[in-house]
């Protein structure tokens, strides 16, 4: 099935670092959603954007809907080490299903 | 816990053996929804239900596949004859009926056909 472009696939980075990622498609999405997963878990709802041009935050974590609706980005700033994990950009077309992206897995490195 | 739960989390089985796997939504939502994911691999949707009616199904879902949601609530996955490649993390999440269309995901059920 489709997946969304997600880059970059994995990051290396010291604790303390600002972090970001970003998502394309090729088609466009009414809402764009931010998701972190942990081994073994499901995926668990970071930030969900729903107008074009729309800057979001949730704490340490900002997120843009692409004005284009056909891409997004997350940042993280300061991370911790519970940052750790694999974040998945999703895209949605009303109440329908969700289209992910392909991940990206964060490692801190001590 | 009033999150979407699932169950059972893990399942190991031989090949040719049927399987089913049950997901319990959010109480008040409406929508639920199957996704499957592979090693190293964003979901896939896999169904949709609204209220007890199925309204989309992936071509991923072959005719080994069927999933029910009979009263509106739980849903339950089944897959009959399972080969190696159904081997995955079968997802379930759950959304509202309001405007808000945002998705909530159970733990998932980790699958495994020796």
């Amino acid at each position: 099935g489709q997946q969304l472009n997600q880059s970059p696939q994995s990051m290396f980075i010291q604790e303390g670092e600002d972090v970001s990622m970003n998502c394309t498609s090729s088609s466009i999405f009414n809402t764009w959603l931010w998701y972190k997963q942990d081994p073994g878990e499901g995926p668990v709802l970071l930030i969900a954007l729903y107008k074009a041009g729309e800057l979001t935050s949730n704490g340490r974590l900002t997120a843009q809907f692409g004005i284009t609706r056909k891409d997004s980005f997350l940042n993280i700033s300061a991370s911790i080490p519970s940052d750790v994990g694999i974040y998945f950009c999703a895209g949605q077309l009303g109440n329908e299903k969700l289209t992910f992206g392909t991940g990206t897995r964060l490692t801190i490195i001590p | 816990d009033t999150g979407v739960s699932q169950d059972p989390r893990h399942k190991i089985t031989k090949r040719g053996q049927n399987v089913t796997f049950r997901c319990d939504p959010i109480s008040e939502h409406n929508r639920l929804y199957w996704y499957r994911q592979t090693l190293g691999q964003g979901p896939e949707f896999l169904t949709y239900f609204q209220n007890e009616a199925q309204l989309e199904k992936s071509r991923l879902l072959s005719d080994r596949f069927s999933a029910e949601r009979p009263k509106g609530s739980f849903s339950t996955l089944e897959i009959q004859r399972t080969e190696q490649g159904d081997s995955a993390m079968y997802l379930c999440a759950s959304s509202g009926r309001g405007v808000s269309n945002e998705q909530f995901f159970g733990p998932g059920t980790r699958l495994t056909v020796l």
